[in-house]
């Protein structure tokens, strides 16, 4: 079965640790994107991408950075410079530009928390 | 621009009972619409969808959505609640303007009592 896969599902980082969230998608779509969410905000954007190597910063892009070598893959790594990295990560794929009605697909989420 | 409005961050229902959930849109250019579903700790599930097509859109789980662009709605019902619908529910829209990107409303929590 097609769909996105995000791990791991539970993620505890030390004070000043970077550390990475994968995303890997079997969908062959072209758009891939990373959310954060937090209770009663909604989703935000943090970065996205419509082809592979190239991506673009979204709403909230301090203090994460990502890499897209793969189409498959969106790898998310949250660094030491993100003051708040507490909370609910997920990736999504769509068709991208050229598909808009179609909308994108999730994955499961991964939660982080700081210790 | 583009931005989604909910109104009410918490509904709460009984089982039976209608599900009515309202969500407004700012779009400078024709928008697509959504609402997905998201059950604890999971990720977010497409209920339905309206794409310029017709304007009552059916989805999944016996939900409806009805686009007025008179009134810049797009709101969610469901003629009975079932205590399985109790979930987090998120309208967003898409378009042109910000090239096809989804933004999220802040979503609504439903509560479905017995």
């Amino acid at each position: 079965d097609g769909g996105i896969t995000q791990s791991p599902k539970y993620l505890f980082r030390k004070e000043g640790q970077n550390v990475t969230l994968s995303c890997e998608q079997n969908l062959n779509h072209d758009a891939m994107y990373w959310y954060r969410q937090d209770p009663g905000q909604g989703l935000r954007l943090i970065y996205y991408s419509q082809i592979v190597n190239d991506f673009q910063k979204g709403d909230i892009a301090e203090g994460y950075s990502v890499s897209r070598e793969k189409k498959e893959s969106f790898p998310l790594t949250v660094t030491s410079a993100q003051k708040n990295p507490t909370a609910f990560y997920l990736c999504a794929s769509s068709m991208g530009r050229d598909r808009p009605n179609y909308g994108y697909t999730f994955g499961s989420g991964t939660r982080l928390t700081v210790v | 621009a583009q931005s989604v409005t909910q109104l009410g961050s918490h509904v709460s229902v009984s089982e039976g009972a209608l599900v009515l959930l309202r969500c407004n849109y700012s779009s400078s250019v024709p928008p697509y619409l959504f609402w997905y579903v998201q059950y604890p700790n999971q990720g977010l599930q497409l209920l339905l969808k309206y794409t310029s097509a017709a304007t009552l859109v059916k989805g999944i789980n016996g939900f409806e959505a009805e686009f007025k662009k008179s009134e810049t709605s797009f709101h969610l019902t469901k003629p009975s609640a079932h205590m399985s619908d109790a979930a987090e529910y998120f309208c967003a829209v898409s378009s042109s303007s910000n090239d096809y990107k989804l933004s999220f409303g802040a979503g609504t929590t439903v509560t479905v009592r017995a």
